[in-house]
């Protein structure tokens, strides 16, 4: 079974500009969390979604977006690119919601902002 | 406020003695914890989990111990092999699983031959 993929790997922008990251989860899982990973600062929470709904959302600025589609493949925005932004971001799938469901993580996408 | 703390960021052990991590976590409404195991350039991968219920869970070399009254966990390795040399994150989740996972900011393991 093939695990989560993210693309892409590495992602090199400017401030102020925006950018969009793919998740294609595990088949058959219907929940997808985002997390960002910063040296020293461990996994933030971003978002999750079941079956297209948000149903948890993180501490983060509005400029941090997501959705997921019908096939569960899921999309995170960001808009407004600002230095801080340069991180490691990962994306999880599990079969079930919440923290009983072990997340199955991606390589995650490097975005290194300018 | 950090709910989930793993206060070692690092931890160096020979080839085939015993590692413990630790972890502690401050929000009594944590009822399920997990560990996660992370390589260089690859995302963590799920390695044990424990629920509140429980005190000690074990997976083969691994095992979790939880001291709800400390509100602490650890998790032994014995023996421990060169190829568990990755950072580790202790991850907690509240609400019967319906809260998102909290992790600690993870303890890098290093074990010598």
């Amino acid at each position: 079974k093939a695990g989560v993929t993210q693309t892409p790997r590495y992602l090199i922008k400017t401030r102020g500009q925006q950018v969009t990251l793919s998740c294609s989860p595990i088949s058959g899982h219907r929940s997808v969390s985002w997390y960002q990973q910063t040296p020293g600062q461990g996994l933030q929470f971003l978002f999750e979604y079941f079956s297209e709904t948000q149903r948890n959302k993180g501490n983060f600025p509005g400029r941090f977006s997501g959705r997921q589609f019908s096939n569960s493949r899921s999309e995170m925005n960001v808009s407004t690119l600002e230095l801080g932004d340069s991180a490691l971001y990962l994306c999880a799938s599990s079969l079930g919601f919440g923290g009983y469901s072990p997340l199955h993580f991606g390589n995650g996408t490097r975005l290194t902002v300018t | 406020d950090q709910q989930v703390k793993q206060n070692s960021p690092s931890l160096s052990v020979q080839e085939g003695r015993i590692s413990i991590l630790n972890c502690d976590y401050t929000n009594s409404m944590f009822d399920y914890f997990l560990w996660y195991k992370k390589y260089p350039a690859e995302g963590p991968t799920f390695l044990i989990s424990i629920s509140s219920i429980k005190d000690k869970n074990e997976d083969g070399r691994f095992t979790v111990f939880l001291n709800k009254s400390a509100k602490h966990l650890s998790l032994h390795i014995v023996p421990s092999q060169p190829g568990d040399s990755a950072v580790y994150f202790c991850a907690a989740s509240a609400d019967s699983g319906n809260t998102p996972l909290v992790f600690g900011k993870g303890t890098r393991l290093s074990v010598i031959a």
